[in-house]
């Protein structure tokens, strides 16, 4: 079975500060993990994706995660945050051969100027 | 290449009433997958189909049920529409490893 839990359901920094967003995962096999971001009324976009391959996984926007398996854990960070990353983050997991995509309850960034 | 496509983007239905969501992708993907979501609680899996003539439930899939006749289409039925169904839909399509594929959304209001 997989679950994904983000500790955190907001996080408020200040622009030009570092973003730290925390997942953590369950999974019965080797998973693949996701982070999406959905800004207000809109649909959902892929930030960055491990599968196996780096540990350290870049994405778009300046935004990467480290794939920390002795953890299980999956946290997103960024150096300097933006007010245009406001938005919801979403931590998904995936098991061996892609299906059954879980998605954690989210976290809802707040970027103060 | 229209990735996948949902619709109606937006159905208000009376308590009681029955519709189908639709949903189209174009990529050949084998899984196709329904998800809600509701403020403050992600998006829950409702059903999700690994082929043509498979489908199985999700985390939560009371009031709602789903067929795959083809590869390409994955609709989701509201037999008996209530209010607790009033949320935000998302299909996604997925190729195996890849990330998933999501559609913009439905936004449904039962009254």
């Amino acid at each position: 079975a997989q679950s994904v839990t983000q500790l955190d359901s907001h996080v408020s920094v200040s622009e030009g500060t570092p973003v730290l967003l925390r997942c953590n995962y369950s999974s019965s096999y080797s998973p693949s993990l996701f982070w999406y971001v959905q800004h207000p009324n809109k649909g959902l976009q892929l930030l960055l994706k491990y599968t196996s391959a780096a540990t350290l996984v870049k994405g778009i926007n300046g935004f990467e995660a480290e794939f920390k398996k002795s953890e299980t854990s999956f946290h997103l960070t960024k150096p300097s945050a933006h007010m245009s990353d406001a938005a919801e983050y979403f931590c998904v997991v995936s098991g061996t051969g892609g299906f059954k995509t879980i998605f954690g309850a989210g976290t809802r960034l707040f970027v103060k100027a | 290449n229209a990735g996948v496509t949902q619709t109606p983007k937006f159905q208000v239905l009376k308590t009681g009433q029955s519709m189908t969501l639709q949903c189209a992708q174009d990529m050949n993907h084998e899984y196709m997958s329904w998800y809600r979501q509701d403020p403050g609680m992600g998006l829950r899996l409702i059903h999700y189909s690994v082929g043509a003539g498979i489908t199985d439930q999700g985390e939560v899939p009371n009031g709602y049920n789903v067929s795959r006749s083809t590869t390409e289409d994955f609709p989701l039925r509201l037999l008996s529409a209530a209010p607790s169904q009033t949320s935000v839909y998302f299909c996604a399509s997925k190729g195996g490893e890849t990330e998933a594929f999501f559609g913009q959304g439905t936004r449904l209001t039962v009254v």
